[in-house]
């Protein structure tokens, strides 16, 4: 079945540094990849999102390709700061529209003055 | 003007007993969503409702009864709480004839069984 993986967390990093977050994924089709982030005591809230093979979302700074031959969406930051510090969730969506998401199983990010 | 609302936000009980959790959403959205997350943030869909009808339904305990009054509510009533049903319960919804559309999340609801 479809699934998600996310690089195991905490990610901790100091400010203006570099930020990757790998995110790879299985799937039939072709599916649509998110990029939710969840502040401590929010809902999830999406970031970004890619539709299509080679589609690139971008959002505050964030940025995600969607990369069919190596099924990878991986989200980058050129300059974190000490607000992005959240969880991070890589979804894959269904090629129909029942909305269903699968989630990744997140990923903390600790961002350091 | 909170666009996905849920209540209550801490839900403290004890096992056996039944109880409630209440969504609202006022984007004007078709389909609704409840979703779990464990204590280590992972997130699983239990169900979906579109337009009052049920359109998913996960492997989820029949302890476990959503129930949608209008396409704006969708509550969830589970029986005979359990230890491990403690997580916290996010709503969701979407407008399904926006293909793609992302999902709006509450802002969860923490259930501990004690």
């Amino acid at each position: 079945g479809n699934s998600v993986t996310q690089m195991e967390g905490p990610v901790t990093l100091s400010e203006e540094a570099f930020l990757t977050i790998n995110c790879t994924y299985t799937a039939t089709g072709y599916p649509s990849l998110f990029w939710y982030v969840q502040y401590p005591g929010e809902g999830l809230q999406l970031l970004l999102k890619a539709t299509k093979a080679d589609d690139k979302g971008s959002n505050k700074g964030f940025e995600a390709t969607y990369r069919k031959e190596t099924t990878s969406f991986h989200l980058e930051k050129g300059s974190v700061q000490v607000s992005d510090s959240a969880v991070y969730f890589c979804a894959l969506g269904g090629s129909g529209n029942t909305g269903k998401l699968i989630f990744g199983q997140g990923t903390t990010l600790q961002v350091k003055p | 003007d909170t666009a996905v609302s849920q209540t209550p936000k801490y839900l403290v009980t004890q096992m056996g007993n039944d109880k409630s959790i209440k969504c609202e959403q006022n984007l004007g959205h078709d389909t609704m969503y409840w979703y779990k997350q464990d204590s280590k943030k992972f997130l699983k869909i239990m169900f979906s409702y579109n337009n009052k009808e049920l359109i998913i339904n996960e492997t989820v305990p029949n302890r476990f009864s959503p129930k949608s009054p209008d396409k704006a509510h969708l509550n969830l009533h589970i029986n005979s709480l359990e230890l491990g049903d403690s997580a916290v319960y996010f709503c969701a919804s979407s407008p399904t004839s926006v293909r793609n559309s992302p999902l709006h999340f509450g802002n969860g609801t923490r259930l501990t069984v004690t």
